[in-house]
């Protein structure tokens, strides 16, 4: 079965540091890759999506994350942290085989120490 | 705001009843999905309709049903509630079927079995 798993399940920063998140998903076949963020007391909401193309996407509030697929691994990056970034963030796997199936890993926190 | 709307936002019941949570989602989506997220897993996915049909299935229990009506709300019902069923349920909709993965989140409706 298809899966996606975050190693981190809660990262502490300072403001201004840099930050990698970490994800993995385990399908041998085309996938689309996502990262989502809930900030305190809001709804889940789309950070970015990869679909095909540049393995490097960029996303909203200086958020990237790179596919590479010889890893199975879809990371987010931003290099530079602010206290207002503190959130938890999903990564997300959709296999084409299966549209509506849209797997989640089980979340990583992220806290942001200004 | 995500234009998902989610009732009740809290609910507390006892073993062993029964209770229907709703979904409302954004104007204009024909997908709904249902979501369960505990303490100590991620995101699980229960199950998927798209116009009133079911597109596909998680791992919803046998005691747990959910259902599309033509006005396209959802209502996502769980029976003989055990304390493990306590849990965040999120609804989520989309466009399409699901493809593009760019889901809308409600803010959640919150479930405590004691």
């Amino acid at each position: 079965a298809q899966s996606v798993s975050q190693h981190n399940h809660h990262v502490i920063l300072s403001e201004a540091a840099s930050l990698e998140l970490g994800c993995n998903y385990s399908y041998g076949g085309t996938v689309n890759l996502f990262w989502y963020v809930q900030y305190p007391g809001q709804h889940l909401q789309l950070l970015l999506k990869y679909f095909s193309g540049d393995p490097l996407v960029k996303g909203i509030k200086g958020f990237e994350a790179e596919f590479i697929k010889s890893k199975f691994s879809f990371n987010l990056r931003k290099p530079s942290v602010q206290w207002s970034d503190t959130a938890e963030y999903f990564c997300a796997v959709n296999v084409n085989s299966s549209a509506s199936k849209i797997i989640f890993g089980s979340g990583t926190r992220l806290s942001i120490r200004p | 705001d995500s234009g998902v709307t989610q009732t009740p936002k809290h609910l507390i019941t006892a073993t062993g009843q029964r209770v229907t949570l709703r979904c409302s989602p954004r104007s204009g989506d024909l997908s709904v999905y249902w979501y369960q997220q505990s303490l100590d897993q991620g995101l699980q996915f229960l199950i998927q309709y798209y116009n009133g049909e079911e597109r596909a299935k998680g791992n919803i229990l046998e005691r747990f049903s959910a259902q599309q009506f033509p006005d396209l709300h959802s209502e996502l019902n769980l029976s003989s509630l055990e304390l493990g069923d306590s849990a965040l349920y999120f609804c989520a909709s989309s466009v399409g079927q699901g493809a593009t993965g760019e889901l809308f989140f409600g803010e959640g409706s919150r479930l405590t079995v004691l």
